[in-house]
This record gives C-alpha cells, sequence and structure tokens, in this order.
C-alpha cells in the first residue's frame, strides 16, 4: 500500500450505468488528483483539488464528474461512459503547490472497462 | 506546449547498466522527476532533480541539464524486478505532466 488507497481496483460497466470511484489518502496531504492512463499514453490530467477545491479541470467530458467531500477523499462519478473512456484512473495526492522532491503519491488505480 | 520525450522500450540484462533518456519542452522549470510503475501498479516516486548535476539514490541515479532540456535516468546493476515502466516528468502550467514512459525489460 502507497498510502493512497483506491476502490474498486477492477470495474466493469454499460454504457448506461452509473458507477463511482472512490479514492482516500490519509498522508497529511491537501491536494489530490485524478489521472487517466490509456496503454502507450502519457498519463493525463483530468482533475485537481487543492484544500477541497477544485482547481483544474482539464477539458474532460462532462460524464466525468469530479467530488472532494474533505481533504481525504475523492471520487470519481461515471455515468454515460464510452468504450474509450476504458482504462486504468489513478487517483494522486501531494502536498499543495510544493514542487519538491517528494513527488506525488499515487494508488494503484481503478482498471475500468466500458462494454 | 509542454511535452517530454522518452524511449519507449529498453532491453537491458541481468547485472548491467541502462540509461533511460528524457528530453523536454516547458515553458518555465521547475525539475524533472522519476517515477516507476510496475504492471498493474502505482506509479512510485524515484528522484527529483531541480538543479543541473548527479542525483545518487543506491542503484539509482538521476541527472539534468538545464541547458540541454535534458535528463536520465541511470540503473545499475540492473535485477528482474527492475523491470517496469519508467516515466519522467516536469512541472507546466501549475501542474505535473508525464512523458509517454519506457518500459524497461531485464533479461537473465
Amino acid at each position: 500500500e502507497t498510502g493512497v488507497t483506491q476502490t474498486p481496483r477492477h470495474l466493469v460497466m454499460g454504457m448506461t450505468n452509473k458507477k463511482s470511484l472512490k479514492c482516500e489518502q490519509h498522508l497529511g496531504h491537501n491536494a489530490m488528483y485524478w489521472y487517466k492512463q490509456s496503454a502507450k499514453k502519457p498519463l493525463e490530467l483530468m482533475f485537481v483539488y487543492s484544500l477541497e477545491e477544485r482547481v483544474e479541470n482539464n477539458s474532460v467530458p462532462s460524464r466525468f464528474s469530479p467530488e472532494c467531500p474533505n481533504s481525504s477523499h475523492l471520487f470519481l462519478h461515471l455515468h454515460t461512459l464510452q468504450p474509450e473512456d476504458s482504462a486504468l484512473y489513478l487517483c494522486a495526492s501531494s502536498q499543495e503547490a510544493v514542487r519538491s522532491n517528494y513527488g506525488y503519491t499515487f494508488g494503484s488505480g481503478t482498471r475500468l472497462t466500458v462494454v | 506546449g509542454q511535452s517530454l520525450e522518452q524511449p519507449s522500450e529498453v532491453t537491458a540484462v541481468e547485472g548491467a547498466i541502462v540509461q533511460i533518456n528524457c528530453t523536454y519542452q516547458t515553458s518555465g522549470f521547475y525539475g524533472l522527476s522519476w517515477y516507476q510503475q510496475h504492471d498493474g501498479g502505482a506509479p512510485t516516486f524515484l528522484s527529483y532533480n531541480a538543479l543541473d548535476g548527479l542525483e545518487e539514490t543506491g542503484r539509482f541515479s538521476s541527472f539534468l541539464s538545464r541547458s540541454d532540456s535534458y535528463g536520465y535516468l541511470l540503473l545499475q546493476e540492473l535485477q528482474m524486478k527492475d523491470s517496469a515502466s519508467y516515466f519522467c516528468a516536469t512541472w507546466g502550467g501549475g501542474k505535473l505532466i508525464f512523458g509517454q514512459g519506457t518500459e524497461l525489460s531485464v533479461k537473465p
């Protein structure tokens, strides 16, 4: 375990389903992130939350809806997804605005398959 | 734009030394980081270079040349468990952006 826990580890959903991904960290970090990782592509930043406020929405379709109820928890709500949304979704946390040598701490991800 | 380029694949044998290069293009520069990701696992932070030169952490070293917009990760005494993807990353537009990753295969 890295200190960032994501559930579920695997998810298969139909295009008409609604599901949520959960991320939890107890590292005392105050910034959390959602990244999408597709095969053979760089990690793509989706959303950034700093002190529970969304500070970045990286042109992500509205079928992805993030929620950050407190500094330890982050959700990604999914609805009417497309097959091309199948990917590994990674959550990460860090100390806010610290470009330091401590980096980001990532969770192990949720492997999402849209059928 | 902001981008990082690294080779897609590298193969080496156990016990050898391998170097994974990364060139970057960013507006403003705040250091170069390296992450390791085993198949199906979480990316884990390996190292960070803010200034030119070599940073050593055990078998892994990372180098940065800001004048050349270039860095590399050096892995020594390769072990089978080093087989993984390695990503360079840097700050751009206030957020951490990643290269596409280099898949390292270590052969016996």
